[in-house]
């Protein structure tokens, strides 16, 4: 089991849908991630938080839209969203984003989300 | 740059020895990780290695790092059909960058 929680499993949505997907840790991580993962492919980061800011956006869409309303909980807001966005959402978190520290990422077991 | 690479796949025969390679670009990486994924389901941490060592060894599992080469290889004692997944080599550099991830190595293990 994994100890980061993502929600919903599965969503299937349209392009003029809005919808969220969620994520909570309890292990007083720090950081926090949203990764996209297409079939066959390795994760690709799109945002990442740490204490509770937004550090990093590899410049994604401004359909996807990041949130974290405390330090055990990420949400990623969807709007707007093309077929092509289709893949599965992997949240993780890690202690923190220090230089000192081991960066493991515990990863979600992901949301797996179909744009049609 | 930071670039990873691995071989895309692997098929061993249960209760062999698997050996997972990955090579590396950036020198000055503190930190190298093994993760795997099973259908359906996220990355798991299986262990990593800091730069400064050269072998670490986990149960099953041992994992080589060769800095001069650049080269990291993840070895599995008697492989199990459990153990069929993608294998993720990642690697961190130094500073706040994020994790930079292999393409995986899909590994079958034949009954």
């Amino acid at each position: 089991d994994t100890e980061v929680t993502q929600t919903p499993k599965h969503l299937v949505m349209g392009m003029t849908n809005k919808k969220s997907l969620k994520c909570e840790q309890h292990m007083g991580h720090r950081a926090m991630y949203w990764y996209k993962q297409k079939a066959k492919k390795p994760p690709e980061l799109m945002f990442v938080y740490s204490y509770e800011k937004l550090s990093i956006n590899e410049s994604v869409p401004s359909r996807f839209s990041p949130e974290c309303p405390n330090s055990s909980l990420l949400n990623l807001h969807l709007h707007a969203l093309q077929p092509e966005d289709s893949a599965l959402y992997l949240c993780a978190s890690s202690q923190d984003r220090g230089r000192l520290v081991v960066q493991a990422l515990h990863f979600g077991n992901g949301t797996r989300l179909t744009v049609t | 740059g930071e670039d990873v690479e691995q071989s895309l796949f692997l098929s061993v025969r249960e209760g062999d020895s698997s050996v997972i390679n990955c090579t590396y670009t950036d020198s000055s990486s503190t930190y190298l990780y093994w993760y795997k994924q099973e259908p359906g389901a996220g990355l798991q941490l299986l262990t990593y290695i800091f730069s400064n060592m050269d072998m670490k060894q986990d149960q099953r599992l041992t994992v080589l790092l060769n800095k001069k080469d650049k080269h990291l290889s993840l070895r599995i004692a008697d492989t199990q059909t459990g153990d069929s997944a993608i294998y993720f080599c990642a690697e961190k550099v130094a500073g706040n960058t994020p994790l930079v991830f292999g393409k995986g190595t899909r590994l079958s293990v034949i009954a």
